[in-house]
């Protein structure tokens, strides 16, 4: 089955750069995304990675693929109070595209 | 603002009743996913319908149905409505095909009394 795991809970400081790992189990996944959600608010996509890529970077955003591991992280730079959120890992497998597997989210909290 | 929108924002049903759960989708976009989050979890995919046909469906009951119309707004009923049916509804829209983009909306949130 499909098994998107991530760590609860991250602290950083303003200024500092915050790392958000993430595992997933399913080796025909297609496409790997970040997702931010804020407090009673939706989804929303900060960036998506296709499966045969190792890296892409976005402005603040670094995101790294290690296919042999199934290990996905999310690197933001200079991380501001306005990063404070729950980040979601997702997958999307081959049979179809626009269906999303999720991790259950890390929290950032980002203190001053 | 991705152009999604759901309705009704929040509501309170009772056990026992049944629900129905709005979503218009982006224009442009022919495929409408429903997810259902409970507190402190991931979205967990319900299904998906595609050109107003269901185009695969999660791991939920069949008291959990859904329309598309044919201007690709969507509906999710729920029937008999139990308390862990309680939950931040949240519907995607996006276009099928590869390397497109999903866009939520922000959500419906269920509370099963």
């Amino acid at each position: 089955g499909e098994d998107v795991e991530q760590s609860l809970f991250l602290s950083v400081r303003e200024g500092d750069s915050s790392v958000i790992n993430c595992t997933y189990t399913d080796s025909s996944s297609t496409y790997l995304y970040w997702y931010k959600q804020e407090p009673g608010a939706g989804l929303q996509l900060l960036t998506y990675i296709f499966s045969n890529m190792d890296m892409k970077q976005d402005q603040r955003l670094t995101v790294l693929l290690n296919k042999k591991d199934k290990h996905l992280s999310l690197r933001i730079a200079d991380t501001q109070t306005g990063d404070s959120a729950i980040y979601f890992c997702a997958e999307s497998i081959e049979d179809n595209f626009n269906k999303f597997y999720f991790g259950s989210g890390t929290k950032l909290n980002v203190k001053p | 603002e991705t152009g999604v929108t759901q309705s009704p924002t929040h509501l309170i049903k009772t056990r026992g009743q049944q629900v129905t759960l709005r979503c218009s989708s982006q224009s442009g976009h022919n495929t409408v996913s429903w997810y259902q989050q409970a507190l402190g979890q991931g979205p967990q995919f319900i299904f998906q319908y595609y050109r107003e046909e269901e185009n695969g469906r999660g791991n939920f009951p069949p008291r959990f149905s859904g329309l598309q119309f044919p201007n690709y707004s969507s509906e999710l009923n729920v029937n008999a409505l139990e308390l862990d049916d309680s939950a931040l509804y949240l519907c995607a829209s996006s276009a099928q095909g590869m390397n497109t983009e999903a866009f939520f909306g922000q959500g419906t949130r269920l509370t099963v009394v």
